[in-house]
């Protein structure tokens, strides 16, 4: 099994381009998420979806949208990237609360 | 709103001492995840503890939780240098089933010296 897919692993952005950061899982968790990690820091919750079609705001949304399409997929869209969203992000899913997230390998962005 | 604190957030010791690193967290909660990451890369679970008085081991780590006292604690014994990495715990704030809305703390940046 792959587990959780991040791509791309890095990036630099310039002030004011969007990009997509892809994250596919190949476990059919129902639940997947959204975190950013800034240096030396602890993660914070982006985005969140329960399931296709579902998804909701986490603690810092601001800058973000996401979609969930498939089961498989929950890509996470930055519009307008700012320095402000120079960070590791990471994408987790997990199949309950009686399991840890499985997290993907990270995309870490800088936006210049 | 959950604040998650850890401390210490700098600890670092020496082969075959024994230490604990401390997670307290503000709001009641009974279920506390414990993760390991290595320097850039991504993060790894270790525990999964979801009640009080839940203990987990695993080598030598052990995890336990209060929900009482809002704290868990994560107990090396033994140090090895193959330990040092950061260690996160988080906490879920929501009762009943649903998506894991973890709030992390800050992290404790373990360095085991030969």
């Amino acid at each position: 099994n792959a587990g959780v897919t991040q791509t791309p692993k890095f990036r630099i952005l310039k002030i004011g381009q969007s990009m997509t950061l892809q994250c596919t899982q190949d476990m059919n968790h129902n639940y997947m998420y959204w975190y950013r990690q800034d240096p030396g820091m602890g993660l914070k919750l982006i985005y969140y979806s329960v399931g296709a079609g579902i998804t909701d705001k986490g603690e810092v949304p601001n800058g973000y949208n996401v979609s969930r399409s498939t089961t498989e997929d929950f890509p996470l869209r930055l519009e307008l990237a700012a320095p402000s969203q120079t960070s590791v992000y990471f994408c987790a899913s997990s199949y309950s609360k009686a399991d840890g997230y499985t997290f993907g390998s990270g995309t870490r962005l800088t936006v210049v | 709103e959950l604040k998650v604190e850890q401390n210490p957030l700098f600890l670092s010791m020496q082969e075959g001492k024994n230490y604990t690193i401390y997670c307290n967290y503000s709001t009641t909660s009974d279920r506390l995840y414990w993760y390991r990451q290595d320097p850039g890369k991504s993060l790894e679970s270790l525990f999964v503890l979801l009640s009080n008085g839940a203990v987990k081991q695993e080598g030598r780590l052990m995890a336990s939780l209060d929900t009482k006292a809002r704290l868990s604690t994560l107990h090396i014994t033994a140090a090895v240098h193959d330990l040092s990495a950061t260690y996160f715990c988080a906490v879920d704030p929501y009762r009943g089933q649903g998506a894991q809305k973890l709030v992390f703390g800050q992290g404790t940046r373990l360095t085991i010296n030969p």
